[in-house]
C-alpha cells in the first residue's frame, strides 16, 4: 500500500460542477501539499496545510489530521481546471511523499 | 514563478552515454531537489541538496550522481544512461527542507 493514496485516479466533470479530490495517508504527518500539473507538464504549488482549511479563489483544501485525510475542492469548475492534481505528505525530518495524482477533465 | 530554470528541456541520447541536466535558481534557496516522474508512479526523489557541496540520496538514486558547487546550480548526472532512465526530470526548491516546494519546468529525457 502506498503511503499516500489519492482517489479517484480519473475524474470527468461538466463545467460548473463542484469537484472533490481525496488524499489519504498512512502515517502521521506535519503537513500536506497540494500541487497542480498542467497539461503542458508544469507543476504549480496550490496549498501547504497542516490543519483546518485553506482557500484560494475557487479552490479549497481541507485536512483532518486524526483521520489522516485531506480533500481538495473546486467550486464552479471550468475547463481550464483540467489538470493532474497531486497531493504529497510531509513528515518532520523527512521528505515529501507523493501520491500518483488525479487526472481531472472538465468538459464545457 | 520561483525563478527556476532547467536545461536542456528535451534530450534524446543513446544508451551508455553520459548526460548532465542542469537546474538553476535565482533566489538563493538552500534546498534543491531532483525528481523523476514516470507513468504509474508519483514523483520520486533522486537526490537532494541542503547547501553548497551538501547532498544526499533519495529513494531512486542508483545510476545518478549530483553536484552543487554554487548555491544557484544543482546538476544531475547520469554516468551511463540506460533506457530505464527515460523519464521526465523535475528540479524543485524549498525554503526549508521538504517545506512547500516549487518546481522547474521539467526536462524530458529519452534514452534509446
Amino acid at each position: 500500500k502506498n503511503e499516500v493514496e489519492q482517489s479517484p485516479q480519473n475524474l470527468t466533470a461538466q463545467e460548473g460542477e463542484f469537484i472533490t479530490i481525496n488524499c489519504s495517508y498512512s502515517v502521521g504527518i506535519s503537513a500536506l501539499h497540494w500541487l497542480q500539473q498542467h497539461p503542458g507538464g508544469g507543476i504549480v504549488s496550490l496549498f501547504m496545510l497542516s490543519s483546518g482549511k485553506k482557500k484560494h479563489g475557487r479552490l479549497i483544501a481541507t485536512i483532518n489530521i486524526q483521520e489522516k485525510h485531506s480533500s481538495l475542492h473546486i467550486t464552479a469548475s471550468h475547463p481550464r481546471d483540467s489538470a493532474v492534481y497531486i497531493c504529497a505528505s510531509y513528515r518532520s525530518g523527512s521528505r515529501l511523499t507523493f501520491g500518483e495524482g488525479t487526472q481531472l477533465t472538465v468538459n464545457p | 514563478d520561483a525563478g527556476i530554470t532547467q536545461s536542456p528541456r528535451h534530450k534524446v541520447t543513446e544508451t551508455g552515454t553520459p548526460v548532465t541536466l542542469r537546474c538553476h535558481q535565482t533566489e538563493n534557496h538552500r534546498y534543491m531537489y531532483w525528481y523523476r516522474q514516470d507513468p504509474g508512479h508519483g514523483l520520486r526523489l533522486i537526490h537532494y541538496s541542503y547547501g553548497v557541496k551538501d547532498t544526499d540520496k533519495g529513494e531512486v538514486s542508483d545510476g545518478y550522481s549530483v553536484s552543487r558547487s554554487k548555491t544557484e546550480d544543482f546538476l544531475l548526472t547520469l554516468e551511463s544512461a540506460t533506457s530505464s532512465q527515460t523519464s521526465v526530470y523535475f528540479c524543485a526548491i524549498s525554503v526549508g527542507h521538504s517545506y512547500e516546494q516549487y518546481f522547474g519546468p521539467g526536462t524530458r529525457l529519452t534514452v534509446t
